[in-house]
């Protein structure tokens, strides 16, 4: 299994400022990705984050909104960039260890912006 | 690509009856699929999950059936409990998408006592 730590666990935030979510897993993974969950609704992925070397972003999303970073197989950064109302959601890692295999989540950050 | 819708959105049940969730998939290259419960303030936690090759699976109270042909698997909970009361996500994946998972709307389950 894994355990998954997201910081920060909630914040509001004005518009036009930018969050840098945190997720540090305490062991090492093969995959980590980032969702968005809108209010009330299922999950979407955003982004494969790749160590080493550039997400692989899912249509609809792209990397000067939300740059991912992912130095090593424990850690990886989500940042929502120039925020606007509408990127209020609840932003979630996880990871797995291979494809088809459980993957865990982090319990989420809730952001609001206002 | 791959398109997951669930039925129904919500489920009120009374304790101790059962709860069927269902779930259709698009892409008949998907065979993982698993099921997710999301208690208020968490994030998912697997329950259970079923691989292509396999049409029925049991875990205690909980079981998941596949119906390859018709691409639909369905979530069974016996013996419903309050603390059963969630958000249930289904999903699907295949390994030739990396194993990305595509989630279904989601079903909020109610267990009256």
């Amino acid at each position: 299994s894994a355990v998954i730590s997201q910081k920060p666990s909630r914040d509001i935030c004005q518009r036009g400022t930018s969050l840098t979510i945190q997720c540090q897993v305490d062991s090492q993974v093969t995959m980590m990705f980032w969702y968005r969950q809108q209010p009330g609704q299922s999950l979407t992925l955003i982004a494969t984050a790749n160590q080493g070397s550039e997400a692989t972003y899912e249509s609809g999303f792209v990397i000067d909104k939300f740059p991912i970073s992912r130095p090593n197989l424990t850690f990886s950064t989500l940042t929502v960039s120039n925020m606007s109302p509408e990127d209020s959601s609840i932003y979630l890692c996880s990871v797995d260890y291979g494809a088809n295999t459980e993957a865990f989540f982090g319990q989420g950050t809730r952001l609001t912006v206002v | 690509g791959e398109n997951v819708e669930q039925h129904p959105s919500t489920l009120s049940v009374q304790e101790g009856d059962s709860a069927v969730i269902k779930c259709t998939y698009s892409d008949s290259a998907s065979n993982y699929f698993p099921w997710y419960k999301q208690e208020l303030g968490k994030g998912p936690q697997l329950i259970i999950d079923i691989r292509s090759n396999v049409g029925e699976k049991k875990d205690q109270r909980i079981a998941v059936t596949l119906n390859k042909t018709a691409k639909h698997f369905s979530l069974h909970i016996t013996e419903t409990q309050p603390e059963d009361s969630a958000v249930y996500f289904c999903a699907a994946s295949s390994y030739n998408q990396g194993g990305k998972l595509i989630f279904g709307q989601g079903t909020e389950l109610s267990v009256k006592p």
